[in-house]
């Protein structure tokens, strides 16, 4: 059974880096899949951060100003998060998730659970 | 980007109706639209990909239809257990945006 595992500081300062690590159990990130970050806010409701594939190919949201940083470790079990000049407005819950891609199922398909980061001093 | 779109914004509804939920794209999205279900302090569950086909092991009550910009997903004899906020989701292309969100409460 494929299980998503978010992990990382629930607090961080204005102006700081944010960072998080997905940990991947039951499957590989060498698989034909994207591997996502995923934020909900209250405010901005759900909002997709952006994403990486076993060969290191990213992809971010715009919106983000070029903030993001997505990488995979080499042993293929986890990926990270970094969003960097952050300011309370990029408090949210996130949410690592895999994004299953065949045909016409294009879907986040799997999700961790989730974890709160606050934005403040 | 592409925007979507989600009405209505919140319904009131009781156990066993039947209720319409609709997903507007900007622009033509083919059948690259997906249904979520949140519930507080939860993931979200996909429920619906490819615009009409169920995932894996979400109830038959659950049907969505749709294409190019106009879809809707319904909920016949709704159970206490679907009371939750639904979210609509375009991976037609990057950004893989949302919908705001249609929330069904009692």
């Amino acid at each position: 059974q494929v299980q998503l595992q978010e992990s990382g500081p629930g607090l961080v300062k204005p102006s700081g880096t944010l960072s998080l690590t997905c940990v991947v159990s039951g499957d590989s990130i060498v698989s034909n899949n994207w591997w996502s970050w995923v934020r909900h806010s209250p405010g901005k409701g759900l909002e997709w951060i952006g994403e990486i594939n076993y060969s290191g190919n990213t992809r971010d949201n715009p919106s983000l100003k070029s903030r993001v940083t997505i990488s995979v470790d080499k042993s293929m079990t986890r990926f990270y998060l970094k969003l960097n000049s952050v300011t309370a407005a990029d408090t949210a819950v996130y949410y690592c998730s895999r994004r299953f891609s065949v045909g016409w199922n294009d879907s986040f398909d799997l999700w961790g659970r989730g974890t709160l980061v606050t934005v403040s001093s | 980007d592409i925007q979507l779109t989600q009405s209505p914004s919140s319904l009131s509804a009781s156990v066993g109706d039947e209720v319409t939920l609709t997903c507007r794209a900007s622009q033509s999205i083919s059948r690259y639209l997906n249904w979520y279900q949140v519930k507080p302090g939860e993931a979200p569950k996909l429920l619906v990909y490819g615009a009409a086909n169920l995932e894996s092991g979400v109830p038959s009550r659950f049907s969505a239809i749709g294409s190019v910009t106009e879809f809707t997903l319904t909920i016949t004899a709704l159970q206490p257990e679907d009371f939750a906020t639904y979210y609509c989701q375009q991976s037609f292309d990057t950004p893989f945006n949302f919908g705001p969100g249609t929330k069904v409460d009692v």
